[in-house]
């Protein structure tokens, strides 16, 4: 079935580094991504990665993705007050990434 | 501003009234996404069209909703009838629609409808 399951909240003291983690069922899936949702704002996209990719850097982001267990991570390196939002993980369901099936969100507070 | 573009931001409707939203995607971009968030949810994919052509609808997708995309360019969702239960935020996606590839897609900010 399609299911994309994340822990719905995270607190981190600025500075340190956040860890958010999603678990998808559905191994055809061909890219998996990170958005971000901030109050107000629409979707933005953090970062994505493909399936046959073990890790994707991309200046504070981190992308881990452990395909045999079906688990994906971001890794936000010296996290500010900037990075509080909500984080949603996605996984493509077809090789065009026609539709995307969307995790729950993170929510992520960030604390001075 | 070149984004995904909604209108309008908000809407409040009474129970029984018809609603329609507009999209307008990032020039180019030959698909167009409709999804639904309610509060505490991820988005849910409602429809999504390949330039002019609705080529996927959601179960989600009552006979009381219906989208159209008639050029190619811009996008409404009409909801007719409307019911509380249909109070959410509407998002609009574009994507540029390669054949492989991430075919990224970009969100505008949403319409959020309350039904009262």
């Amino acid at each position: 079935g399609e299911d994309v399951e994340q822990s719905l909240f995270l607190s981190v003291r600025e500075g340190d580094s956040s860890v958010i983690n999603c678990t998808y069922t559905d191994s055809s899936s061909t890219y998996l991504y990170w958005y971000k949702q901030e109050p107000g704002a629409g979707l933005q996209l953090l970062t994505y990665i493909f399936s046959n990719m073990d890790m994707k850097q991309d200046q504070r982001l981190t992308v881990l993705l452990n395909k045999k267990d079906k688990h994906l991570s971001l890794r936000i390196a010296d996290t500010q007050t900037g990075d509080s939002a909500i984080y949603f993980c996605a996984e493509s369901m077809d090789g065009n990434n026609r539709k995307l099936i969307w995790g729950l969100g993170t929510s992520l507070a960030v604390n001075p | 501003d070149t984004g995904v573009s909604q209108d309008p931001r908000h809407k409040i409707t009474k129970r029984g009234q018809n609603v329609t939203f507009r999209c307008d995607p990032i020039s180019e971009h030959n698909r167009l996404y409709w999804y639904r968030q309610t509060l505490g949810q991820g988005p849910e994919f409602l429809t999504y069209f390949q330039n002019e052509a609705q080529l996927e609808k959601s179960r989600l997708l009552s006979d009381r909703f219906s989208a159209e995309r008639p050029k190619g360019s811009f996008s409404t969702l009409e909801i007719q009838r409307t019911e509380q239960g249909d109070s959410a935020m509407y998002l609009c996606a574009s994507s540029m629609g390669q054949g492989s590839g991430t075919d990224t897609q970009y969100f505008g900010p949403g319409t959020r409808l309350t039904v009262l």
